[in-house]
């Protein structure tokens, strides 16, 4: 059983470049989430999505888009990345049984833009 | 929006002692759910203990407990008999149940001396 798996686990972009961050979770969860990591700030939301074909902004949702075409699936895009945008990225996914379901959470993906 | 404050951002405890870390919160709601998370130096998000706002009685699981004040907005984590493995980087997070995600804060990153 693989969980939420992330791809890919590291990646280094020029400013101005772009990208996409897979994730995926074989447990038929309803909810996904992007989440990123900065020092001394926490994990910060980004994007999320209820369900396939669904999406909607986080706390931090500039410069990043995100799409769920399919349920297991859900996609994290940089258009044009930014030095700022150097940070450690997290999908995470729970069912939709209740809220005090937990997120389960890749292993994050290291991008640095220079 | 809710915000999660750890107030420590570092901690130490010697192996075999006990430790408490700290984690208020601030939210108008009354039905919502409280987690700590682990992050070890592997980077991976372990889910360590949950609790229910309308539960009264403080969530245990095995060395790990919590002291849930709901008036004082305050769910600090006891670690009892403190191990080596148990160095990492600790989050509390808040989701309201009329909310998806969940909202962290900035961590406390502990240190366990033998």
């Amino acid at each position: 059983n693989a969980g939420v798996t992330q791809t890919p686990k590291f990646r280094v972009l020029k400013t101005g470049q772009s990208m996409t961050l897979l994730c995926a979770q074989d447990m038929n969860h309803e909810y996904m989430y992007w989440y990123r990591q900065d020092p001394g700030m926490g994990l910060r939301l980004i994007h999320y999505s209820v369900g396939e074909g669904t999406t909607a902004k986080g706390e931090v949702p500039d410069g990043y888009n995100v799409s769920r075409l399919k349920k297991q699936n859900f996609l994290l895009g940089l258009e044009s990345a930014a030095p700022s945008q150097t940070s450690v990225y997290f999908c995470a996914s729970s069912d939709i049984q209740g809220h005090n379901s937990p997120l389960h959470f890749g292993n994050g993906t290291r991008l640095t833009v220079t | 929006a809710q915000t999660v404050t750890q107030s420590q951002p570092e901690m130490s405890v010697q192996e075999a002692e006990t430790v408490t870390l700290s984690c208020t919160y601030d939210t108008s709601e009354s039905d919502y759910y409280l987690f700590w998370y682990k992050q070890p130096p592997s980077r991976q998000m372990i889910l360590v203990i949950r609790q229910e706002a309308y539960k009264q009685q403080n969530a245990t699981e095995n060395r790990f407990s919590v002291n849930f004040q709901k008036a004082a907005k305050s769910f600090s984590l006891k670690i009892s008999d403190s191990q080596l493995g148990d160095a990492a980087m600790y989050f509390c997070a808040y989701r309201a149940n009329s909310g998806y995600a969940l909202n962290f804060g900035k961590g406390t990153s502990l240190l366990v001396t033998p």
